[in-house]
């Protein structure tokens, strides 16, 4: 079947204006995962989805940064009045949610670039 | 917190020759430890993680507690195996949320 999709594919936007990222999981999959991927920073956990339990937000760099997963299914990752140091590629990946070794599967990432 | 380290930002070899990418981690306990993978244009995916003590293309990597490393490894590098490496970690009996380290971009020589 289809894998984890994001759009759009490439963003570029002037500092100050909000974006928004789309995450479309694998069918079926409950667990959600958003990760950033910068030259500073490597691979960052952003914030994680599991079914209808309160999402972890631990990862997320700013208040800037807000995520919401409706119905279950799709999520979006909303950055707000963005700063150059938003530039990065992010990241989501969805699995089956029944433990903690399940394989996480990546879609091929948002690249976000903050002029 | 935990913490992974990739020692080598870049690694080269000649093809048929062995090839190791390092990684340690720390972490109060015993973490569950995963390399990932991403070839060039294509996206990140799972080669191996510890607990399926697997061999996948050839790669194998062996959990040493003591040095908490976690070193990929193949005796025979081939051209297609250059990419971009990641390990990573996630604590047991979590939702498998990863940390990573840093990255090794390997690049195998004909």
């Amino acid at each position: 079947g289809a894998g984890v999709s994001q759009s759009p594919s490439n963003k570029v936007t002037e500092k100050g204006k909000d974006v928004e990222l789309r995450c479309d999981p694998i069918s079926g999959h409950t667990a959600l995962y958003w990760y950033r991927q910068s030259l500073g920073q490597g691979l960052e956990f952003l914030i994680y989805f599991q079914g209808n339990s309160a999402p972890d937000k631990s990862g997320l760099p700013s208040d800037r940064f807000s995520a919401e997963r409706t119905g279950g299914s799709v999520s979006t990752l909303t950055i707000q009045r963005t700063q150059q140091e938003d530039s990065a590629v992010y990241l989501c990946a969805s699995s089956s949610g029944q433990g903690t070794t399940d394989t996480q599967y990546f879609g091929p990432g948002t690249r976000l670039t903050v002029l | 917190a935990q913490r992974v380290t990739q020692p080598e930002k870049l690694l080269s070899v000649f093809k048929g020759a062995p090839v190791e990418l390092k990684c340690n981690y720390s972490y109060s306990g015993s973490p569950e430890l995963f390399w990932y993978v991403q070839y060039s244009r294509q996206r990140l995916q799972l080669l191996l993680r510890h607990i399926s003590r697997e061999s996948i293309k050839g790669f194998t990597a062996d959990l040493n507690k003591g040095e908490t490393s976690f070193h990929l490894k193949k005796p025979f590098a081939q051209e297609e195996d250059s990419a971009m490496y990641y390990c990573a970690l996630t604590p047991p009996l979590s939702y498998g949320k990863l940390t990573f380290g840093q990255g090794t971009i390997l690049t195998v020589h004909p």
